[in-house]
């Protein structure tokens, strides 16, 4: 069974600054995918990232990376410059092919405050 | 660009009535998923069709069904509703069979409240 782990239930950053959020997962599946998606207060499921498990470079995203160590199984998001509006909480999650389809299978999301 | 449409956005139910949330998918998206979200959980997946067929079922009670039709959109049914139904509900698409590199795009959720 797959699962992701986010250890930061809350984050705080400065306004500018860059954080990372950490995530971990478990699968013994040897194709996967890894998203990250951003949950503002007014609650829609907004999708930042994709890796791919045999994706050679970290994807990015304009102000997006994700940290992707294989070896480690972690794959991490990294916000550059934070703004007032990246406030929000962040799921990653492992996409998982059943079927005919992919489901995804979430972490317990960081909630993150960016701060003046 | 369009995106993934679902309706209705905020639903009042009590207790054993029934409920139907609709979901249109992204032109072209041909496979869609549907997600229960309870207060401060993460989403939990539900129930996903390609091509109008069943493709996997996770953690969907017995109590609700779901198809997806000739146009693509789907709609999950929901009967004898209970307290612990209070969910956002939301629905996804994406494009490809089993293609774990597509994202799936969700719509903004039905906020189901049960009284």
């Amino acid at each position: 069974a797959q699962k992701i782990t986010q250890t930061q239930p809350g984050m705080f950053v400065q306004e500018k600054e860059a954080v990372t959020l950490d995530c971990t997962y478990d699968t013994s599946d040897p194709s996967y995918g890894l998203f990250w998606y951003k949950q503002p207060s007014s609650g829609e499921m907004i999708f930042l990232i994709y890796q791919g498990s045999y994706d050679q470079q970290n994807a990015t995203e304009g102000r997006y990376s994700l940290n992707f160590q294989k070896a480690r199984k972690s794959a991490n998001l990294v916000i550059s410059a934070s703004q007032l509006g990246d406030s929000a909480m962040y799921f990653c999650a492992m996409s998982q092919i059943t079927g005919t389809a992919s489901k995804l299978t979430f972490g317990t999301g960081t909630r993150l405050q960016v701060t003046l | 660009a369009a995106g993934v449409i679902q309706s209705p956005r905020h639903l009042i139910k009590e207790k054993r009535e029934t409920a139907t949330l609709k979901c249109y998918p992204i032109p072209r998206h041909d496979t869609v998923y549907w997600y229960q979200q309870g207060p401060g959980q993460d989403p939990q997946f539900l129930i996903s069709f390609y091509e109008k067929m069943q493709s996997d079922k996770g953690s969907i009670p017995d109590r609700f069904s779901a198809q997806q039709f000739s146009d693509y959109h789907s709609e999950l049914n929901m009967s004898s509703l209970e307290l612990g139904d209070s969910a956002l509900y939301f629905c996804a698409s994406s494009l490809g069979p089993g293609v774990s590199n597509q994202p799936q795009h969700f719509g903004d959720g039905t906020r189901l409240s049960i009284l």
